[in-house]
């Protein structure tokens, strides 16, 4: 079973700044990897599939990359909507895989 | 606009039944492979089952494996999910998801997602 890794786990930043999460996979995944969103209380959100692609109506200042086992999503310039839980999940074939245990951003 | 709404949840006794339900509309539901996904408090997703557009391909997590049984009706958009057995690890929030396109075409994401049923197994 592949293993998906994220760090940290909880990140504290001011809206405004610029922050980068961590997803590593135990094993090679391609670029078959996907970023959710998840704000308390809902459901999670796609936001990149592929490692890099935003999925549809996701803003610009979210942008995912990396390959094989190391993965990264970006966003830009925080906003207040976007402190939420943020979890990597891979999806090399059937069935989905696993989900990493997730970053949660807080406000500082 | 695609919507996902869940229904069936609410208490049970270990080793009850369940039937989770899920009608889809705004999309051409049988074209898409779907799939349960489950969330217990304070932890993170885990896919529970998946079926493939046409109903004849279907998948368990090994948790569930022989007490869940995934079904599909593609002339109602409905999806179902029947639990059997179960037991208090098997409480949490339960999500019907969609998958991006039809299982032939390999892994994929859950692209939309409903807003999820409560199952409390006490």
């Amino acid at each position: 079973e592949i293993v998906l890794t994220q760090s940290p786990a909880t990140l504290s930043v001011s809206p405004g700044e610029k922050v980068t999460l961590s997803c590593r996979a135990s094993q090679s995944v391609g670029s078959n990897l996907a970023w959710y969103q998840q704000i308390p209380g809902q459901a999670p959100r796609l936001l990149i599939s592929g490692a890099s692609t935003r999925a549809t109506g996701i803003p610009a200042r979210f942008s995912g990359s990396g390959s094989a086992t190391e993965f990264t999503l970006t966003i830009s310039s925080l906003q207040s909507e976007d402190f939420a839980v943020y979890y990597c999940q891979h999806f090399v074939n059937w069935p989905p895989g696993t989900f990493g245990q997730g970053t949660k951003l807080e406000i500082k | 606009e695609v919507r996902l709404v869940e229904s069936g949840g609410g208490l049970v006794q270990p080793g009850g039944s369940l039937r989770l339900s899920c009608a889809a509309s705004g999309l051409t539901f049988s074209s898409y492979a779907m799939s349960w996904v489950r969330q217990a408090p304070g932890k993170g997703p885990e896919w529970v089952s998946g079926i493939g557009d046409s109903g004849d391909a279907t998948y368990y997590a090994e948790s569930v494996k022989g007490r869940f049984t995934i079904s599909r009706d593609n002339s109602k958009n409905t999806l179902d999910l029947q639990m059997n057995s179960v037991k208090a690890e098997d409480t949490a929030i339960y999500y019907c998801a969609k998958h991006p396109h039809s299982i032939r075409y390999g892994g994929s994401p859950f692209d939309f997602w409903g807003q999820g049923t409560l199952v409390t197994v006490s």
